[in-house]
């Protein structure tokens, strides 16, 4: 079973609206990440957390900014949604076998902007 | 700058006719190939991790092997079940806290 939830899993909103999509996690891991993944293309990081009180940019440039107060909840909030923003975003956590991140993914919350 | 390519982007096969996927990579000081399972509408699952070359795992009619440059993905007499995108990712550089870099992934289509 999941450890990791995300909500909504759908959503979809006009244009100018502000969402945040939430993520959660009862694993105690430290580190966790949102990825952006549009149909038939690879994931693309787009924040990280490695603690409490750290967040940062990943290797895709995103208008959404993230924040991690508790250890457990990294959620993502887009200030003015546009319809280039409509894609499948992902959270995941991970901790550390042998020296290599094992990350577990939540079911992904699909974000329609019109 | 890391890479991972993964071929054939998409795969057909019948029910019991085993076939490998294969993931490339260029990275500068692997420190994990992972292989997950994503099902249409989920985000993906883990499957295996692999060290080092030479290393292989294997869950039920799946089993993984690392070299130097590449990872292959065997699938033994699959099943209907099988069907799903089948992504690679790599682990790169010093620190244990490095990110992950993802193939586009093979999507799998398993017909009875």
């Amino acid at each position: 079973e999941a450890d990791i939830y995300q909500t909504p899993r759908y959503l979809v909103i006009g244009t100018g609206k502000k969402i945040t999509l939430e993520c959660s996690q009862t694993m105690g891991h430290d580190k966790m990440y949102w990825y952006q993944q549009d149909p038939g293309m690879e994931l693309h990081l787009i924040h990280y957390s490695y603690g409490v009180n750290s967040t940062e940019k990943g290797d895709l440039s995103s208008e959404s900014t993230v924040s991690r107060i508790r250890t457990e909840h990294f959620p993502l909030t887009l200030e003015s949604a546009r319809p280039s923003h409509t894609s499948q975003y992902l959270c995941a956590s991970s901790e550390l076998y042998s020296g290599a991140n094992v990350l577990t993914f939540g079911a992904g919350s699909r974000l329609t902007v019109l | 700058e890391d890479q991972v390519t993964q071929s054939p982007e998409a795969l057909r096969l019948q029910e019991g006719e085993s076939s490998s996927l294969n993931c490339s990579y260029t990275v500068s000081g692997l420190r994990g190939l992972f292989w997950y399972r994503q099902d249409p509408g989920k985000g993906p699952e883990f499957l295996f991790t692999l060290y080092s070359a030479g290393e292989e795992k294997e869950k039920e009619r799946l089993k993984a092997t690392l070299t130097k440059k590449e990872s292959f993905l065997h699938i033994t007499a699959p099943k209907p079940e099988d069907s799903a995108t089948y992504l690679c990712a790599v682990q790169a550089g010093e620190t244990s806290g490095s990110r992950l870099t993802f193939g586009e992934g093979t999507q799998l289509t398993v017909n009875p």
